[in-house]
């Protein structure tokens, strides 16, 4: 199985400054046949599903704002917010559907210090 | 609009049994793969398992804490996917969700393993 693994585990940045999350995986998700890496970001509230951000590493989904932004490949991938906002306080998942078992990582939650 | 709608959680005791179902709407479900995936309370998310369309061969993944145990199955002509839970242990205790990986995921519908 792909282990995923995120660091920090928690991470508490100042409004308006930068967070980084890190994600990385055991084996490289990157498909040759495609050039796709098979990893996925996602936000989760309390009680709420958690909410797509960036596919294929770096493909951002549809109304995601743009201080979110993604990128890496094979098997180290960041996310990072730019400039953080009260409303992107939120556990961070990332997550390889490259092969199943799907692996997620545990979580990296992010708060306003 | 794509819509997943779990139901079937409730408290069970170990050892028990119990199916979800989830109703799918706004896509073409007999040609989707369908995936589980949990949430345990104050924890993180994890894989339970997929099956593919039958016209991919229908073929079902399961992850190892719940292989021999779970059941996924669809029924393509109600657009439900269901997943049918037998030895059920108080670690199955979670949240769980129906989705279309990565982008489209259910609200989820929460199980109590508890005597």
């Amino acid at each position: 199985d792909i282990v995923t693994t995120q660091s920090p585990d928690s991470l508490a940045v100042s409004l308006g400054e930068r967070a980084t999350l890190n994600c990385k995986s055991s084996q490289s998700v990157l498909y040759s046949s495609n050039n796709k890496d098979y990893l996925a970001w996602y936000q989760q509230k309390p009680g709420q599903p958690p909410k797509l951000l960036f596919y294929w590493a770096s493909t951002r989904e549809s109304g995601v704002p743009d201080r979110f932004s993604a990128s890496g490949s094979g098997t180290d991938f960041t996310l990072t917010i730019s400039s953080l906002q009260a409303e992107d306080v939120a556990v961070y998942y990332c997550q390889q559907y490259y092969t199943t078992p799907w692996t997620f990582g545990q979580g990296t939650k992010v708060e306003i210090k | 609009e794509v819509q997943l709608v779990e139901s079937g959680g409730g408290l069970v005791k170990p050892g028990g049994s119990l199916t979800l179902a989830c109703a799918a709407s706004g896509f073409n479900f007999t040609s989707t793969w369908m995936t589980w995936v949990r949430q345990a309370p104050g924890k993180g998310l994890e894989w339970v398992g997929r099956i593919k369309s039958k016209t991919s061969g229908g073929t079902i993944d399961y992850a190892a804490p719940v292989k021999g145990r779970f059941t996924i199955s669809r029924h393509d002509s109600k657009d439900t996917l269901y997943l049918q839970m037998n030895g059920l242990k108080t670690e199955d205790t979670a949240v769980y969700y129906c989705n279309i990986g990565p982008k489209y995921w259910g609200q989820g519908t929460l199980v109590t393993v508890s005597s």
